[in-house]
């Protein structure tokens, strides 16, 4: 079956503009979690969302915020970009039952802000 | 705040060496997951280990679950090329029901051929 697949895979912006990151999870899967990655944080959790509903929020400002579709197909949004914004941006999907599970992560969006 | 610590941060080997990486925490977790993850890929899952005291074994990699259910090793016997890459630990905590994970910094393993 397809994959979790992101877009767009690379994207260049400067400070203050905004971005929208889509991501598709695999058919099936409702819950659909972000992460973001760069080298000095390693991944952090952004939020996650199940059944369109976000279901649990990471640490980071508001300008971070999500969505999710009937379709399970999310996407994430961050206002007023900042330089520390650059990172590679994960989705993640998983059956979203009790639990974790297992996640399936997509190949990303890196972010680069100038 | 729950952190996991992972070392070593690096590490360098020839083929065929063994090696261990650790998983380290405070906190208790109700699972813990150990991914790999390649340059410009997401990370991809190896094991999930739930019970403490647990080990499983996949071809020449060993995952332990430490007893107390804070800690974790993978280790890998007779490393190939084909194991470089980036390992990532992952919790999930012990009260939480939702797609939120705990990630360690990552261990960056180079095997030379």
């Amino acid at each position: 079956k397809a994959g979790v697949t992101q877009t767009p895979r690379y994207l260049i912006k400067t400070r203050g503009q905004q971005v929208t990151l889509s991501c598709s999870p695999i058919s099936g899967h409702r819950s659909v979690s972000w992460y973001q990655q760069t080298p000095g944080q390693g991944l952090q959790f952004l939020f996650e969302y199940f059944s369109e509903t976000q279901r649990n929020k990471g640490n980071f400002p508001g300008r971070f915020s999500g969505r999710q579709f009937s379709n399970s197909r999310s996407e994430m949004n961050v206002s007023t970009l900042e330089l520390g914004d650059s990172a590679l941006y994960l989705c993640a999907s998983s059956l979203g039952g009790p639990g974790t599970g297992e996640l399936f992560f997509g190949e990303g969006s890196r972010l680069t802000v100038l | 705040t729950q952190l996991l610590e992972q070392s070593p941060q690096f590490l360098s080997i020839q083929e065929g060496e063994n090696l261990t990486v650790y998983c380290n925490s405070s906190s208790v977790f109700s699972s813990l997951q150990w991914y790999r993850q390649e340059p410009g890929e997401g990370p991809v899952l190896l094991v999930t280990v739930v019970t403490g005291g647990e080990v499983k074994k996949l071809k020449r990699l060993t995952f332990q679950f430490g007893d107390a259910r804070k800690d974790s090793s993978l280790h890998i016997t007779a490393a190939q090329p084909g194991d470089t890459g980036l390992y990532l630990c992952a919790g999930e905590g012990a009260f939480s029901n939702t797609g939120k994970l705990i990630f360690g910094q990552g261990t960056t393993l180079q095997v030379k051929p």
